[in-house]
């Protein structure tokens, strides 16, 4: 079957650096998606990595390691707007996806 | 341009009551996937298409739940008879073409079986 791990929570204060985690058992991997949802609202697409390495889009990075089944979301000079859900989804061969269970972040002042 | 627009924003029905949540995609994305989503499960797939033709409906609970998509700009998702356990935030998406492109997601229809 297909497993994927996020923690269930983050806190952090604004201004600061986070890393969210996420790990993936699959088998027929493609690639990796992360999406932020803030409360009561709709997934919004963050980034999408297929190949190893860190991709940077302005306050937002997401790092794929194929060969270790793991990617993060890196978060730099955190906003209060950034408290969110942070959800990641890997993609595999054949058209199908997982989304994983999601990480709810909590910026504090 | 518009977005995914999904209707009704709201609906709160008694159970055992036909419900219809519809959902119109982006114009030109040939993939629309109907997902729910509850605190308790978090983020599920009920099923998409492709081309207007289902791809993937093993995430449909049981045979109350039906979706169709009789054109590229239109599809629905019908449960029949609904029950309390189907209270639910029920999102659709859209995307180009492949799961590995963005999906872009409307605002959900908020549904409420009491």
């Amino acid at each position: 079957g297909q497993n994927i791990d996020q923690p269930t929570e983050m806190t952090a204060t604004e201004g600061a650096i986070v890393q969210i985690n996420c790990t993936y058992q699959t088998s027929g991997f493609n690639g990796l998606f992360w999406y932020q949802q803030h409360a009561g609202e709709a997934p919004t697409f963050l980034s999408y990595n297929v190949l190893d390495g860190l991709e940077e889009k302005g306050r937002f990075s997401s790092f794929l390691s194929r060969s270790k089944g793991y990617s993060y979301l890196l978060l730099k000079e955190l906003q209060m707007k950034d408290s969110a859900s942070y959800l990641c989804a890997v993609t595999l061969y054949g058209q199908n996806f997982v989304f994983g269970p999601g990480t709810r972040l909590s910026v504090l002042p | 341009d518009a977005g995914v627009i999904q209707s009704p924003r709201h609906e709160v029905t008694e159970m055992g009551q036909e419900v219809t949540l519809r959902c119109k995609p982006i114009s030109g994305h040939n993939s629309l996937f109907w997902y729910r989503q509850t605190m308790m499960r978090g983020l599920e797939l009920l099923i998409y298409f492709n081309n207007n033709v289902p791809i993937d409906d093993s995430g449909m609970p049981e045979d109350r739940f039906s979706a169709k998509m009789p054109n590229a700009s239109f599809s629905t998702l019908k449960i029949q008879p609904s029950e309390p356990r189907d209270s639910a935030v029920y999102f659709c998406a859209s995307s180009l073409d492949r799961v590995d492109q963005p999906q872009h997601f409307g605002d959900g229809t908020r549904l409420s079986i009491l």
